[in-house]
């Protein structure tokens, strides 16, 4: 298994541009989170799917971010527009979830780095 | 309300000392607790669970329930152990995979 992929690895933009981060999940997972790193925050969880439905977005920072999960094989964290405080590396985890298994720890993918100018 | 506290923001050693990295937590249950680990420029990926009480390259967990805390511990720190490393917490019976993370303390090993 490939594990959690994510792309771009590196995104540099201008202030005001539209940026989409995207993630693949692990096959069979049930759940997937978006997560936002920062030397000052620490990790942020932004938002997480269940089955492919939001269940928490508390974490999204402002309307400017939107993620969506069209399918169990595919999400995207949008940003519109950007400004340089957005800049992070945002992290993709997914975890098996569903009943029963409880204790399941999520799997990262490598991250993206944006870098808003 | 669930809550992980990591109190040292960095933290650097020298070769050969010990090293205890500091998590305390607060939860309304009982919690499962986590190590995560990230080493530069790589994804997280777990090094610790509670539940499986194992030892992973000679780091072990120290869970006090009286003092809530769950703190990470090596007797002889390596250079390959400087990362970042993050507490977690999960709600016992949770089935939604949903962690909740320290901010995470730097570690350092000087040589």
């Amino acid at each position: 298994d490939a594990g959690v992929i994510q792309s771009p690895r590196h995104e540099v933009t201008e202030m005001g541009q539209e940026v989409t981060l995207r993630c693949k999940p692990i096959s069979g997972h049930n759940s997937l989170f978006w997560y936002r790193q920062t030397m000052m925050r620490g990790l942020e969880l932004l938002i997480y799917f269940n089955n492919n439905v939001p269940i928490d977005d508390s974490g999204m920072p402002e309307d400017r971010f939107s993620a969506k999960m069209p399918n169990a094989s595919f999400s995207t964290l949008k940003i519109q527009p950007s400004e340089p405080r957005d800049s992070a590396v945002y992290f993709c985890a997914s975890s098996p979830g569903g009943r029963g298994i409880g204790y399941s720890p999520l799997h990262f993918g490598n991250g993206t780095r944006l870098t808003v100018t | 309300a669930q809550r992980v506290t990591q109190p040292e923001k960095l933290l650097s050693v020298f070769k050969g000392a010990p090293v205890e990295l500091k998590c305390n937590y607060s939860y309304s249950g009982s919690p499962e607790l986590f190590w995560y680990v990230q080493y530069s420029r790589q994804r997280l990926q777990l090094l610790l669970r509670h539940i499986s009480r194992e030892s992973i390259k000679v780091f072990t967990t120290d869970l006090n329930k009286g003092e809530t805390s769950f703190h990470l511990k090596k007797p002889f720190a390596q250079e390959e152990d400087s990362a970042m490393y993050y507490c977690a917490l999960s709600g016992r019976g949770s089935t939604l995979g949903r962690l909740y993370f320290g901010r995470g303390t730097q570690l350092t090993v000087w040589p």
